[in-house]
């Protein structure tokens, strides 16, 4: 079955700081890829994905995201985050044909100090 | 906007009552679908439904059924609710056939089993 790991529960930086999310998954098919965000008291909701075409993605809010195909590998970055940037990260995979079933990592807790 | 509503935010129910969760999306959308989200695991798919009277299994449907009479709505159904079933529970809908299609999420229901 298919996984998806992430490889930091927890990260806390400062204001201005770079941030990198890392996320592997485990399957060998054609794969679509996602990260969801979570603002504290606020829906799920999503920064950005790739199913094709330029592997370097930019979503919402500065954010951007690189799939290495050989690497199995889908890493969020922003160059300099922001206290409101305090969130929790989930990377999340769907397969063709799946009827868009997602399976998401365990989640990544992202604060941000001023 | 895509909107999609659950009925409660919060919900205290006891060892072995019958629990309905109910989910209602604006957009017409055909897929829907039933996650609950604990800390450390992630989202994980109790079940969904890629049309009105279908219903797909996820990775975790043991103790939980689920219904679709009408497009919009989506109800999750806890026959015997057991302390286990404790979580966060965040109904999705999405459009179409395609795997890459973004899923809008719900606000949450914070279900506790006593």
């Amino acid at each position: 079955a298919q996984s998806v790991s992430q490889h930091n529960h927890h990260v806390i930086l400062s204001e201005a700081a770079s941030l990198e999310l890392g996320c592997n998954y485990s399957y060998g098919g054609t794969v679509n890829l996602f990260w969801y965000v979570q603002y504290p008291g606020q829906h799920l909701q999503l920064l950005l994905k790739y199913f094709s075409g330029d592997p370097l993605v930019k979503g919402i809010k500065g954010f951007e995201a690189e799939f290495i195909k050989s690497k199995f590998s889908f890493n969020l970055r922003k160059p300099s985050v922001q206290w409101s940037d305090t969130a929790e990260y989930f990377c999340a995979v769907t397969v063709t044909d799946s009827w868009g079933k997602l399976q998401f990592g365990a989640g990544t807790q992202v604060v941000v100090t001023p | 906007d895509v909107k999609v509503t659950q009925s409660s935010r919060y919900l205290v129910k006891r060892t072995g009552e019958k629990v309905f969760l109910e989910c209602v999306q604006d957009m017409d959308h055909e897929n829907m679908f039933w996650y609950r989200q604990d800390p450390g695991l992630g989202l994980r798919l109790i079940y969904f439904s890629y049309d009105v009277k279908m219903k797909e299994k996820g990775d975790i449907p043991e103790g939980y059924s689920v219904s679709r009479e009408k497009k919009e709505r989506f109800s999750l159904i806890l026959e015997s609710a057991s302390t286990n079933q404790t979580s966060m529970y965040l109904c999705a809908s999405s459009s179409g056939v395609h795997s890459y299609n973004e899923q809008f999420f719900g606000p949450g229901t914070r279900l506790t089993v006593l």
